[in-house]
Parts: C-alpha cells; structure tokens; sequence
C-alpha cells in the first residue's frame, strides 16, 4: 500500500483568503487526485494532478478556485481560493501505483472549515 | 455527480451479526473498490474487485459483483465494535477514462456492542 501523508490535518479560515494543502506520497505513484467530501456527503473527483502539467479538471471545478500543482511523482497541492463558507469540507488527496493494479490510496484527508 | 448509489444508507445492527451492503452503478466499469471511513477521517482501502471478477474475500469480507446488473455487495460477518463506519463503493472506468473514481452514497454502519 502507499502511505500517504496531508498538510494541514485541518484548518479553520477566515471567508476571502486562501489555504493550500500539501499532499506527500511515500513513493512514486502514476496517478494524483484530488476529491471533497462536503459535510454528510459523499466524495466528489475536484481533479487528476499531472505531473509538470496544469491538472485535469471535473465539470464544476474550475482552475481560478482550485489551482493545483504536482512537481514531482510524489508531491502535490491543492489551493482552495477566496474561500466562503461553502468550501467548508474535508479536502482529500490519492494515488495510484501503476505496477498492474489500479488500487487507490487515500490520505487521511484536510478538514476545512471557513467562517 | 454519483455514479453508484448503496443502500441501505444506514444500519444498525448487534456485534456478531453480519452487516450486508449494497452498491449499484451505471456505466461499464474496470474495477469496483469498497473503502472505509472512520468519523470523517480519511478513507481506508478494503477490497477490488475486477469487472471480470464475481466474488473476493479479504478476512472477515466478502464482496461479490454483479457486472450484468451492475452491482456489487459487501457483506461483513461477525461484526465487531471497531466496523462501526461508514462505507462506500467507488467504481473505477479503467485507464482511458483516467483512473478516475466515482463514488456511491455510502452506507452508515453501526454495531453495538
């Protein structure tokens, strides 16, 4: 399995500004994602983060409001922008190795909360 | 948007019986994957089971796939305290479609001890 590891664990933020969350991957991985999970719901695909390239974004989610990066096979970040109350969520990065499976990790996951 | 949907949405149930789950989706699919998820933390992995796959067991799980009505079940057998969580089906349209997961609605487990 592939440890991975968030930053912050959870933040409470103030409406209008920004927060970035860090994703570290033990290992290198093909694929990066990035999903939320809104309050009592289920988790919804934000985006693919490729490496060195602008990531691949889901219908509703745009790159203004959700820039993402990934460097490097191992590390990514997610930046939840201007943030209002609705951004309140847990933000949550996984990973996929490819060595013929297409099991995927999940990290433990950012708690958000924007007053 | 969800591809899956599982029922029940919630269950409760005693330690030592078993808790059975269901989740149906859409579209055609690679893999179908159940995770758990503990008081909103982070999801752990459980099973994967492969669209030409009927049936998986990892420990105290069983998980069967349906791929003609496009289904999937998770059956837990002699509950514990420590299942208490929530669970969800995530189905997986394979490599051309990006690796991408879309999950179900999830399915609130509680055992009592």
């Amino acid at each position: 399995s592939a440890v991975i590891s968030q930053k912050p664990s959870r933040d409470i933020c103030q409406r209008g500004t920004s927060l970035t969350i860090q994703c570290q991957v033990d290992s290198q991985v093909t694929m990066m994602f990035w999903y939320r999970q809104q309050p009592g719901q289920s988790l919804t695909l934000i985006a693919t983060a490729n490496q060195g390239s602008e990531a691949t974004y889901e219908s509703g989610f745009v790159i203004d409001k959700f820039p993402i990066s990934r460097p490097n096979l191992t590390f990514s970040t997610l930046t939840v922008s201007n943030m209002s109350p609705e951004d309140s969520s847990i933000y949550l990065c996984s990973a996929i190795r490819d060595r013929g499976s297409d099991t995927q990790y999940f990290g433990p996951g950012t708690r958000l909360t924007v007053l | 948007s969800q591809q899956g949907e599982e029922d029940p949405q919630a269950l409760s149930i005693q330690e030592g019986e078993n808790a059975t789950m269901n989740c149906s989706y859409k579209t055609s699919i690679n893999n179908l994957q159940w995770y758990r998820q503990n008081s909103g933390r982070g999801l752990v992995h459980l099973i994967l089971i492969r669209s030409n796959e009927r049936e998986k067991h990892s420990g105290r799980l069983r998980v069967t796939l349906d791929t003609s009505k496009k289904s999937s079940s998770l059956l837990i057998t002699a509950s514990r305290a420590a299942d208490t969580a929530s669970y969800f089906c995530a189905t997986d349209a394979g490599k051309a479609a990006g690796n991408k997961l879309t999950f179900g609605g999830g399915t609130r487990v509680l055992v009592k001890p």
